[in-house]
């Protein structure tokens, strides 16, 4: 069945340093795979997405995902994190059908230490 | 910048009460659906609608949820009877196409409490 996991339920970090959030999906077909955050109080925006070609996607606030077919996984890096970044972030892999068009992974809830 | 607006943002109502979650999708998107996200679960597709009618649905979505676009703007979610496992976040989205490669645009949510 398709499903989309991401490991971790809450990571924290320094600002400043680096981020690494997981995504791990299994579908069938051609993946097309997108990263979603969710600021408190805020809907979930876009940050990126894969659809083909190369497999380091570039994102809105300096996020980045790529894609590694072998490994079924989409992580989401970003270099140098902000206070800002702080939020809950959603892998989701396009789907189709009564699946609707998104399959999401549970979130990874972010945390930024001063 | 076009978004998705949901009203209200909380909303707690008695178990066995009818709610309805409110929706303006942007303007010129043709389709529009309604997921939900019980606390600590995954975000889930509820329904998709297209052309004034539903285009597909989720297990979830039985008999005693509908939508409904009443005018050009709105797109509502309604549950006739809500029992207490109903109490989730409520989001709205709506998207220009529709394909697995399509980007959705998704409201703020509703957070819906039934007690």
């Amino acid at each position: 069945a398709q499903s989309v996991t991401q490991p971790d339920i809450h990571i924290t970090v320094s600002e400043g340093a680096s981020l690494e959030l997981r995504c791990n999906y299994s579908y069938g077909a051609t993946p097309y795979l997108f990263w979603y955050v969710q600021s408190p109080g805020q809907g979930l925006q876009l940050l990126l997405k894969y659809f083909s070609g190369d497999t380091l996607v570039q994102g809105i606030k300096g996020f980045e995902a790529e894609f590694k077919r072998s490994q079924s996984s989409f992580n989401l890096r970003k270099p140098s994190v902000h206070w800002s970044d702080a939020a809950e972030y959603f892998c989701a892999v396009g789907a189709g059908g009564s699946q609707g068009n998104l399959i999401f992974g549970k979130g990874t809830k972010l945390s930024v230490k001063p | 910048e076009p978004e998705v607006t949901q009203t209200p943002s909380h909303q707690v109502t008695q178990m066995g009460q009818e709610v309805i979650l409110r929706c303006v999708p942007i303007s010129n998107h043709l389709y529009f659906y309604w997921y939900r996200q019980i606390l600590g679960q995954k975000v889930e597709f509820l329904v998709s609608f297209y052309n004034n009618e539903i285009s597909e649905k989720s297990e979830i979505f039985d008999d005693q949820f509908s939508v409904e676009r009443p005018d050009g703007s709105n797109f509502t979610l309604k549950i006739r009877s809500t029992k207490l496992e109903d109490s989730a976040m409520y989001f709205c989205a709506s998207s220009l196409l529709q394909g697995r490669n399509t980007e959705a645009f998704f409201g703020q949510g509703t957070r819906l409490t039934v007690v």
